[in-house]
């Protein structure tokens, strides 16, 4: 079974510090592995995801992430943060195209301070 | 490209009322299709998700169903509404590939 644990129920950096919001994983299978944003009372947005291929994985707002097999992690990163950044983070998982369904983890609620 | 729609975005009904959420996909066939509560403070729960037009599946017991009478409509109803019904609705769509899914917009609803 697969299942994402998002250390951190709450994170708060400084306006132009490093941002990391971390993630496990656990998965059978190679792992499809994604990060999403939510702004208050809003949907989610896809960042970013990883499926094959290159390990460092660029997503929008200046955000990445990087897969690490060994570790079994998928931690969230961006060199420094703005004020905008200011939302909730979910990572999640999927076992590939023959999945219907993702696991999400319980959140990370990201802080900026001026 | 691919737009989702759901409505309404809030909604307020007092205990023992139905409730019809409705949720609509464009530009894109045969996808699946989920429905997630987000309770306040708290993170998603899949309620139910469906592959196609009739096809159903249920996460959680509860108050609540779902139908899919169009390949791209996704309905989440209930006949009797409870307080513990309150949160965001989100109703969501993927296809294929790497299985990423796909947000609208939500649905506050409050139950009182």
């Amino acid at each position: 079974a697969q299942s994402v644990t998002q250390l951190g129920s709450h994170v708060s950096v400084s306006e132009g510090a490093l941002v990391l919001l971390r993630c496990n994983y656990s998965s059978s299978v190679p792992p499809y592995l994604f990060w999403y944003v939510q702004y208050p009372n809003q949907g989610l947005q896809l960042l970013l995801k990883y499926t094959t291929g290159a390990t460092l994985v660029k997503g929008i707002n200046g955000f990445e992430a990087e897969f690490k097999k060994s570790e079994t992690s998928f931690h969230l990163t961006k060199p420094s943060a703005h004020m905008s950044d200011a939302a909730e983070y979910f990572c999640a998982v999927s076992e590939g195209s023959s999945a219907s369904k993702i696991i999400f983890g319980s959140g990370t609620r990201l802080s900026i301070r001026p | 490209s691919q737009t989702i729609h759901q409505w309404p975005a809030t909604l307020v009904q007092p205990v023992g009322s139905p409730l019809s959420l409705e949720c609509t996909v464009e530009g894109t066939s045969n996808p699946n299709l989920y429905w997630y509560r987000q309770a306040a403070g708290r993170g998603l729960q899949l309620l139910f998700y469906s592959v196609g037009i009739g096809q159903i599946s249920s996460e959680v017991p509860q108050n609540l169903s779902a139908s899919r009478p169009q390949d791209r409509q996704f309905i989440l109803s209930s006949k009797k509404l409870l307080l513990s019904d309150s949160g965001f609705y989100l109703c969501a769509w993927s296809v294929g590939g790497s299985g990423e899914q796909y947000f609208g917009p939500g649905t506050r609803l409050t139950v009182t």
